[in-house]
């Protein structure tokens, strides 16, 4: 999963509690995005960053908030956590100037809203 | 209607089939074509890529792109086992933030 690591792997929550899940890379790459997969739906843009505090809004970006205050990190928080948040959460990277089609994935948060 | 279309499956096929996977998508603006596998309970891996229409092969596997008909097809010849997985389909209009990705056939390469 080339130098993206994810955290939590897994968590459960109560609705209505903030949840707070990390991506850390070692690539120094530019771009960070966060996804989410749910069946039926395949991956879909949350936010993403390019670049050390630059961020937008992706596809699906209600409920959700991020921040990035170092190059290797970015991390997103679910301010107030509702069961349609359960889903499976990917972090990936990317360099500039590379193409947009390289992307890389991190191993996956699987979060569970009780 | 999704931008990007994709037949979940799941797909069974023997071991040695050749496989053929696809994607229909809307946006006329996509450019770059994109497959990614994604083994259970892992991150998604770029698999091939296109860029615009035409044919691209790399070992067993060749992507094809009918930008007309806005068709994507995946080809897996001699399938193994280890072939087993979800493929995902994407595509981009080349900029970072919009990489739109289908929702995956799960495939099966009985032995």
């Amino acid at each position: 999963d080339a130098g993206i690591t994810q955290s939590p792997r897994h968590k459960v929550t109560e609705t209505g509690t903030p949840v707070t899940l990390r991506c850390h890379q070692t690539e120094n790459h530019r771009y960070m995005y966060w996804y989410r997969q749910d069946p039926g739906h395949g991956l879909r843009l949350i936010h993403y960053s390019y670049g050390v505090k630059d961020t937008d809004k992706g596809e699906v970006s209600d409920g959700y908030s991020v921040s990035r205050s170092k190059t290797e990190d970015f991390l997103l928080t679910l301010e107030s956590a509702t069961s349609s948040q359960t889903s499976v959460y990917f972090c990936a990277i990317s360099e500039a100037g590379q193409g947009t089609y390289e992307q890389y994935f991190g191993p996956g948060t699987r979060l569970t809203v009780t | 209607q999704k931008e990007v279309e994709q037949d979940p499956g799941p797909l069974s096929v023997p071991e040695g089939a050749i496989v053929s996977l696809n994607c229909t998508y809307s946006n006329s603006a996509f450019q770059y074509f994109m497959w990614y596998r994604q083994y259970s309970r892992k991150g998604p891996e770029l698999l091939m890529y296109t860029y615009s229409s035409g044919n691209k092969e790399d070992g067993r596997f060749t992507a094809q792109v009918d930008k007309s008909s806005k068709y994507i097809s995946l080809f897996i010849r001699d399938s193994q086992p280890s072939d087993s997985a979800t493929y995902l389909c994407a595509m981009s209009n080349s900029s970072a933030s919009k990489i739109i990705f289908g929702s995956g056939t799960r495939l099966s390469i009985r032995p």
